[in-house]
């Protein structure tokens, strides 16, 4: 399994929306809605923003936002806020109890 | 509430075993509803699914490490615990456990486990 193609890098000014793609393949993402979306700050441990697609874990800001079109999955971080800088990693479950992440994408706050 | 708290070695010696230990508080192992799984990250780099557990004993691996990898558990415990075996300085990694249900809801900090002699 290979993983998922996300783009190294993401900016938007404070305020701001940034769109993050995440393509896989019809073995992964195309095939499953079970694609998840992780926020990780330097030296911390990943945080689970979005599951299955487009759903919000409790507790997770309202303008964190997920969908999915065929192969390719996107995040969306609207009203962008200096604490939204981070790495994030798109996963997908990929069949047989197994799962694949994205490359990640480093988001920046100008 | 659920916390997990990955425990091993910092240091491992190439060609030997990683041994690492997952220990879950707060909740029980032996929920129907979750799996429980391994993830690295090596510095610098990306997320990489090593494998996941049922608390019936059940696993499953990555097809790219499952030549060297095992998963246990033991629910007496509340523990699952990961070895991986004829490590080289590639597996030099931050490891991070954590709950599976679909997605990876709740993370351990991570632990981080450097292969060098």
């Amino acid at each position: 399994q290979s993983a998922l193609t996300q783009p190294p890098s993401a900016s938007g000014s404070p305020g701001q929306s940034v769109t993050i793609s995440c393509t896989g393949t019809s073995s992964d993402v195309g095939d499953y809605d079970y694609v998840s979306w992780y926020q990780q700050h330097p030296g911390k441990a990943p945080k689970l923003m979005i599951y299955e697609v487009s759903k919000r874990p409790s507790g997770v800001p309202d303008r964190f936002s997920g969908s999915k079109s065929g192969n390719t999955a996107s995040l969306t971080v609207s009203g962008l806020q200096a604490e939204d800088e981070a790495d994030y990693y798109c996963s997908s479950y990929a069949g047989s109890n197994n799962f694949v992440f994205g490359t990640g994408t480093k988001v920046t706050v100008l | 509430h659920l916390q997990l708290q990955e425990s091993g070695p910092g240091l491992v010696k190439p060609s030997e075993t990683l041994s690492l230990t997952c220990t879950v508080s707060g909740g029980s192992i032996s929920s129907s509803n979750y799996y429980w799984g391994w993830i690295r990250q090596p510095p610098g780099k990306g997320l990489e699914w090593i494998g996941e557990i049922y608390y019936s004993g059940s696993t499953y691996y990555n097809p790219s490490l499952k030549s060297r990898v095992t998963i246990s558990v033991d629910t007496s415990k509340n523990q699952f615990s990961l070895n991986l075996s004829s490590v080289t300085a590639a597996d030099t990694a931050f490891y991070y456990c954590a709950r599976v249900s679909g997605m990876l809801d709740i993370w351990g900090q991570g632990t981080l486990v450097t292969v060098s002699s």
